[in-house]
């Protein structure tokens, strides 16, 4: 049972345009969000995340965007670059949890910026 | 440099076979997480220690265990294993307990043949 669906496994861009990332969860405990960027040989590493109680967060290029009627997040990165390129993992933490280090991950978009 | 380091980077064994991938957390991080990523998978959570105690338990087999020792380093034992366990396994680990901010190895890439 995929509770976090990352649906499309690939995105591409030119360079300069909006990417947009999507990802679906069903769980409605889920009440924290992040996304997580990870290039080939290295280590997911934590990019931008989102508190229920908001329906957007920005840092720097990237906002994050949440519908939590639609239990959909979105990730975009404006404008994109070529070192944007690498899979983004979304993932999220549900209320009440033992561990806020417990994370479903949803399969990985992987994105390419062209130049 | 997330600063979590594991060994070994890759591992080749044979099935019903022993592993065991060790990780050293961040400097002053308590908590240490396992997860699995299998071909074509989101990474899947195993378990988390904090401060030597486990803390949380994902769907790990019964094949698989782990500790934190005293030092803060952990390791994740695979035994009897099967072609099915072929996955990355990352370490990841974090200072505060409420953020879900991980900082993740490079993972370990072990290979069941």
């Amino acid at each position: 049972d995929q509770q976090v669906k990352q649906n499309s496994p690939s995105l591409s861009v030119q360079e300069g345009r909006i990417s947009i990332l999507n990802c679906d969860y069903t769980n409605s405990m889920f009440d924290y969000f992040l996304w997580y960027k990870k290039y080939p040989a290295e280590g997911p590493t934590f990019l931008i995340s989102i508190s229920s109680i908001k329906d957007k967060n920005e840092d720097g290029r990237f906002t994050v965007f949440l519908n939590k009627s639609a239990k959909h997040l979105s990730l975009h990165i404006v404008p994109s670059q070529p070192g944007d390129s690498a899979v983004y993992f979304c993932a999220a933490i549900a209320a009440g949890g033992t561990s806020y280090g417990k994370l479903t991950f949803g399969q990985g978009t992987i994105l390419t910026v062209h130049p | 440099d997330s600063g979590v380091t594991q060994t070994p980077k890759h591992l080749i064994t044979a099935t019903g076979q022993r592993v065991t991938l060790r990780c050293s957390p961040r400097s002053g991080d308590l908590s240490v997480y396992w997860y699995q990523q299998s071909l074509d998978q989101g990474l899947q959570f195993l378990i988390q220690y904090y401060n030597g105690e486990e803390r949380a338990k994902g769907n790990i087999l019964e094949r698989f265990s782990a500790q934190q020792f005293p030092d803060l380093h952990s390791e994740l034992n695979l035994s009897s294993l099967e072609l099915g366990d072929s996955a990355l396994y990352f370490c990841a680990s974090s200072g505060a307990l409420g953020t879900g901010e991980l900082f993740f190895g490079e993972g370990s890439r072990l290979t069941v043949l």
